[in-house]
This record gives structure tokens, sequence and C-alpha cells, in this order.
């Protein structure tokens, strides 16, 4: 069974700074990973996605996030924070060897402050 | 642009009072998905359809019902709303690959009175 863990339910960061959101992941085999935003009243919109390949993995809005095997992680970065960056982050996984559910994290809210 | 359209956007019940909401999708994707989201917590799958092919999650409750009548629309009916329905409630599409990311609409804020 897999399983996804967001550390920090809650983020707060200033306008300008680095943005580092945590995802590690827990399965036999590495699966499908992807970052969603949710801004409030809406709907997940998709950020990015790891399926095969590089494993640093460019999205929309100037995120990235890096694949890194070793560390079952998927951590979401963005170099310098908006204000429209303010929003909840959920990260999911897929299996890769079966058909399975999105499994997602239980999300993390990011507060930018001026 | 291709998307993923719910309708309505916010729907208000009243307690044991059937309700239907709607999705519709112009992606001309083969999955369809619903999902439950309460505040603060993450999307959880209720059931998707793999074209007519209907596959419920374990877990959802008998009230809460999904038709597809084609590939573009798809329905979930609750039933009997009950105060512990009043959700968040997303559609999502993707297509029929494990890699595919889910496209989701904008969802439907349901609210119990």
């Amino acid at each position: 069974a897999q399983s996804v863990t967001q550390l920090g339910s809650h983020v707060s960061v200033s306008e300008g700074a680095l943005v580092l959101l945590r995802c590690n992941y827990s399965s036999s085999v590495p699966p499908y990973l992807f970052w969603y935003v949710q801004y409030p009243n809406q709907g997940l919109q998709l950020l990015l996605k790891y399926t095969t390949g590089a494993t640093l993995v460019k999205g929309i809005n100037g995120f990235e996030a890096e694949f890194k095997k070793s560390e079952t992680s998927f951590h979401l970065t963005k170099p310098s924070a908006h204000m429209s960056d303010a929003a909840e982050y959920f990260c999911a996984v897929r299996p890769t060897d079966s058909w399975g559910k999105l499994q997602f994290g239980a999300g993390t809210q990011v507060v930018v402050t001026p | 642009d291709a998307m993923v359209i719910q309708n309505p956007r916010y729907q208000v019940t009243q307690f044991g009072k059937p309700v239907t909401l709607s999705c519709s999708q112009t992606l001309n994707h083969n999955v369809m998905y619903w999902y439950q989201q309460k505040s603060s917590q993450a999307p959880k799958l209720l059931f998707h359809y793999y074209d007519k092919d209907f596959n419920n999650e374990a877990d959802t409750p008998d009230n809460f019902q999904s038709r597809r009548p084609n590939t573009s629309f798809c329905f979930l009916d609750i039933r009997s709303p009950g105060l512990g329905d009043a959700a968040m409630y997303l559609c999502a599409t993707s297509l029929p690959r494990r890699s595919y990311e889910q496209y989701f609409g904008p969802g439907t804020r349901l609210t119990v009175t």
C-alpha cells in the first residue's frame, strides 16, 4: 500500500522568499508523483508531475520539484514567493504497476506575507 | 478551451431532499471521477467511471449514486442528504493511463440546511 506525507499543514513565507513544501511517499515501487494547487472555492490545478526521465521537473507559475528515489521524496520549491501563491497545495501519488486511485497527502496551506 | 464544467457552483438543499450535481467535459476523456472534499481536507474519491464501467469505492455510502449517460456527462445523486454531506464535490477526468494527470472541475459547494 502506498501513502503520502506532507510535512507541515501550514507554511508562512514572506513575499520574495523561498517556498519549500515537503512531500514523502511510501511505496514499494516508485509511483507517479503529482503536485496540485487549490485556490479558495476552486478545483485542483496540476502544477507538475513526475513520471519517468529527468528527476527535476518544472511546472507552471515558477514551481519545480525534484524526485529523489533514495529519500522517497518529491519536494516542491519556488525561488521567490508571490502573493498569488497563497493557496492549498496537495502532493499525490499513483502506482505505476497497477491501476490505482490517486492518493493525496493531507495538504499544506501556504500563506504569503508582505 | 477544453475543460471540465460543474453545475451549479453552489447548491443549497434541505436535509433529506434529493439533490443532483452535474459534471460535463469537453476533453473526451474516458475516465471520470467524483470526489468529496470537506474543509481543510484532501479530496476523497467516491467513485469513478472507465467509459461505462462504474467503480465504487468500498467506503462510499449507499446514499451516493452516480450516472454517466454518455462520455461527456456524469451526475452525482445524493438520495437523502444529511448534514454530514455538506462539502465541496469535485469532478475530474483523465485518460486511461496511470501516468496521466487528472483534470478537475471548479467544484460544487453543497450546503445542507
